[in-house]
This record gives structure tokens, C-alpha cells and sequence, in this order.
């Protein structure tokens, strides 16, 4: 990708349980964002996280921020069948916004 | 507001055609993003609008590739002439400002050329 990798490519988990993705990048960022992208749909905005921040909550969202590991990862608690979808981070930086490779969620009911 | 509108949704044409992709931005949006989406390369910024003015298009694959904001409210994304390998979905994002909001998404355009 122009930016980053996510990790894992593909997640299968049961109802209710926790889901964790990780999004490694490569450049120095003002903020990184997360996505969600139902299958033959537009992206979804989650949440944002800025620089200077280590930590946000967003509902069951929770992401974290390594700017001098350039990581993050985004928490899903509680998991619902309807969460089932693909997972995007993006890095925003001065004249761009990028996109990670994705990682691809599966709820099982 | 209805959202960052895209047209055509479905396009299917010939190689050597030139294919045209419509976007309407947010109202009230100073940034507009065109992005490919493929199987093999994931999501690619090709080109960034502000202000209506082109800020970056190192992501532009090819000369054959051109896009125009000529107003806020409308943005176009030329490919001529069009090969099979432009087969992707064409995303257009708009956001109130660049200093670090969400991105809005459209629909997407589904291109094959054949």
C-alpha cells in the first residue's frame, strides 16, 4: 500500500468476543483514522486519533496510538455479527490521506 | 445533505474508450480525494483537491489519467484512452477541511473495461 500495512489480513471470531487489528505505517502523521467498509459499499468513518494522542474511545472503539512505533490498533469489545465487515486505517498527512491494506472481520453468530 | 454522490455506478466499455467519473462533493466540503480500489493493490489515493486545486496527483497511474474540480460541487476523473487493467472501483471522499476531520465516501464507481 502508499502507507501502511494492517495486520491480521483475515480475523474470524465468535459473537461477543473481542477483535483486535493492528495498522503499522511508515511516515511521520498529523492524525490516523479508522474505516469500515461493507462489502460493495463506500467507507465508513470510525474514529480519529491525533498525534498527540495515545488513546481514544469511541462506544465498543477503542484505539491506541504509537507514533514512535508508528502502530496503532483498533479494539472491537463485544463483538455482534453485524460488525462483519473490512477495516481500514488511514494516515493523514500533510497533502495526503492513506489508506492501510485492510483487515477483513468475520462474526460468527 | 445526500452524501458525497458519485455517478455512474456500474460503467462497463471498451478498451480504448474514454470513460468519464462523476463526483459531487458535500456541500460546505473544501477537500475532495479520488481513490482505486483493487484486489491487488488495495485502496490508492490517485489525486487530492483543495480548495479546487489540485494539491497532489503523484498517485495519478498514468497520463491517461486526468481529473478536474471546476467548481466545489462537482469533480471529474477522465481516463482516456481506458484499458482492462483500469478495471477497479473509483471511491471520491470529501472532508470540511484537511487540518483533520473524517472523510465522507461515495458510493463508488464499479469500472470494467473489456
Amino acid at each position: 500500500s502508499q502507507q501502511g500495512e494492517e495486520d491480521p489480513q483475515a480475523l474470524s471470531i465468535q459473537e461477543g468476543e473481542n477483535a483486535t487489528m493492528n495498522c503499522s505505517y511508515k511516515t511521520s502523521i498529523n492524525n490516523l483514522q479508522w474505516y469500515r467498509q461493507n462489502s460493495g459499499r463506500g467507507l465508513v468513518h470510525l474514529i480519529l486519533i491525533r498525534s498527540n494522542e495515545r488513546e481514544k474511545h469511541s462506544g465498543r472503539l477503542r484505539v491506541t496510538l504509537d507514533t514512535s512505533k508508528k502502530s496503532s490498533s483498533l479494539l472491537i469489545t463485544a463483538s455482534r455479527a453485524a460488525d462483519t465487515a473490512s477495516y481500514f486505517c488511514a494516515t493523514q498527512g500533510a497533502n495526503n490521506l492513506f489508506f492501510g491494506t485492510g483487515t477483513r472481520l468475520t462474526v460468527i453468530p | 445533505d445526500a452524501g458525497v454522490i458519485q455517478s455512474p455506478r456500474h460503467e462497463v466499455t471498451e478498451m480504448g474508450q474514454e470513460v468519464t467519473l462523476r463526483c459531487k462533493p458535500i456541500s460546505g466540503h473544501n477537500s475532495l480525494f479520488w481513490y482505486r480500489q483493487t484486489m491487488m493493490r488495495g485502496l490508492e489515493l490517485l489525486i487530492y483537491f483543495n480548495n479546487n486545486v489540485p494539491i497532489d496527483d503523484s498517485g495519478m497511474p498514468e497520463d491517461r489519467f486526468s481529473a478536474k474540480m471546476p467548481n466545489a460541487s462537482f469533480s471529474t476523473l477522465k481516463i482516456q484512452p481506458s484499458e482492462p487493467r483500469d478495471s477497479a472501483v473509483y471511491f471520491c471522499a470529501s472532508s470540511r477541511d484537511f487540518g483533520g476531520t473524517e472523510a465522507f465516501f461515495g458510493q463508488g464507481t464499479r469500472l470494467t473495461v473489456v
